[in-house]
């Protein structure tokens, strides 16, 4: 059984870009976690998705960011028009269900640098 | 709002000794979850040890245990004999009640652990 897969692994983007961050959770996972871990801290919490449904997004930006999960393929976190600031690493987590287990597998991360 | 406090940034130990990682927390619920992360220089997050808040006993997953003092609401990490293989950053981390409906992760701000041959 694959781990939770993030692709691509390094970004570079130059200010004003798009990045497009992809997580693939591990099989049979339909929720997944995104937090971003900006250089020397902790990962900060940004959204939380179910296929289809976006279950709670009170840590991300209220612009430039949005995520999706949809019912076929990877989840997509999107940065449109990308500033320095942006740069950190991103991960996402998967869980299978809400069991109250609280198995939440990470991804290696996406480092986005923004030139 | 869950919060989580380590006040040590960074620590070292020579190998085979005993090391522990402090961590302070805040909420306002009765029950969840406390966790302890390590993120060697990979990068990788990996799950070190969980505690759930309304079980007395302290948890143990081998060389690792953590003093779990909930009136305290004091959550810190001992490390046993410890190894090159544990150097790393740890992250202390909580997550509210299942009936919430989220098990979104609140970190600290991590102790980076060094073992020193």
């Amino acid at each position: 059984n694959a781990g939770v897969m993030q692709n691509p692994r390094h970004l570079v983007r130059r200010r004003g870009q798009e990045a497009r961050l992809r997580c693939s959770p591990m099989k049979g996972h339909s929720h997944v976690y995104w937090y971003r871990q900006l250089p020397e801290e902790g990962l900060k919490f940004m959204v939380y998705l179910q296929k289809e449904n976006i279950i709670d997004e009170s840590g991300m930006p209220k612009e430039r960011f949005s995520a999706e999960f949809p019912k076929e393929g990877p989840s997509i976190l999107r940065i449109q028009q990308v500033v320095r600031g942006d740069s950190a690493a991103y991960f996402c987590a998967s869980s299978p269900q809400r069991t109250g287990t609280y198995e939440q597998y990470f991804g290696p991360g996406t480092r986005l640098t923004v030139t | 709002a869950q919060t989580v406090t380590q006040s040590q940034p960074e620590m070292s130990v020579q190998e085979a000794e005993t090391v522990t990682l402090s961590c302070t927390y805040d909420t306002s619920e009765s029950n969840y979850y406390l966790f302890w992360y390590k993120q060697p220089p990979s990068r990788q997050m990996i799950l070190v040890i969980r505690q759930e808040a309304y079980k007395q006993q302290n948890a143990t997953e081998n060389r690792f245990s953590v003093n779990f003092q909930k009136a305290a609401k004091s959550f810190s990490l001992k490390i046993s004999d410890s190894q090159l293989g544990d150097t790393a950053m740890y992250f202390c981390a909580s997550a509210p009640p299942w009936y919430f409906g989220n098990e979104k992760l609140t970190f600290g701000t991590g102790t980076r652990l060094t073992i020193i041959p």
